[in-house]
């Protein structure tokens, strides 16, 4: 497909286990974004790649948060030892060169038990 | 810190009914402000970019306006498929996608 796709859509898990979300952003956008969105806080930004930088990774709300970007493409988002706040939709976005008009995908719902 | 502030929460509204959507925004160095729609369990889809108080874009029924404190969102004789969340969003850091979005407005048209 054109668009960004996510995985796993949606994935319920129990508390303390990891969990990884994967991100297939649109084939040549150089920007990777991951959001956070959760009932009454709305749309969070979590961490962005651009190119080969470093990710700025300043939205990512604990140590127990880490994302990759492997080859330019792929991104994962891992989340270790998961509690129960951090159920929510991980959307991820993806653009070409740091234009604010994101492309995003449908989402991956967590729900951790 | 940069706040982006969205009334009403939710607006119902008949078919043909014409409102606006407010966003005001606290960002320093503002540089743009970006209205997204997102429909009920998908991600938002972009619709708008306005750079400077003044700037005017539309896009079928919708006008989105933007002044030096805040932005609209006019809905003109809207339909039931116009129904979903509006977000208004304000760029930080040096990234245009690093975004701090509203809590959006949830619209409903009514046939």
């Amino acid at each position: 497909g054109a668009g960004v796709s996510q995985s796993p859509s949606n994935k319920v898990t129990e508390k303390g286990k990891d969990v990884e979300l994967r991100c297939d952003p649109i084939s040549g956008h150089t920007a990777l974004y991951w959001y956070r969105q959760s009932l009454g806080q709305g749309l969070e930004f979590l961490i962005y790649f651009q190119g080969n930088s470093a990710p700025d990774k300043s939205g990512l709300p604990s140590d127990r948060f880490s994302a990759e970007r492997t080859g330019g493409s792929v991104s994962t988002l891992t989340i270790q030892r998961t509690q129960q706040e951090d159920s929510a939709v991980y959307l991820c976005a993806s653009t070409s060169g740091s234009s604010g008009e994101l492309f995003f995908g449908e989402g991956s719902r967590l729900t951790v038990l | 810190e940069d706040q982006v502030t969205q009334s009403p929460e939710a607006l119902r509204l008949q078919e043909g009914e014409s409102s606006s959507l407010n966003c005001s925004y606290t960002v320093s160095g503002l540089r743009g402000l970006f209205w997204y729609r997102q429909d009920p369990g998908k991600g938002p889809e972009f619709l708008f970019t306005l750079y400077s108080a003044g700037e005017e874009k539309e896009k079928e029924r919708l006008k989105a306006t933007l002044t030096k404190k805040e932005s609209f969102l006019h809905i003109t004789a809207p339909k039931p498929e116009d129904s979903a969340t509006y977000l208004c969003a304000a760029p930080g850091g040096t990234s245009y996608g690093k975004l701090t979005f509203g809590q959006g407005t949830i619209l409903t048209v009514h046939p």
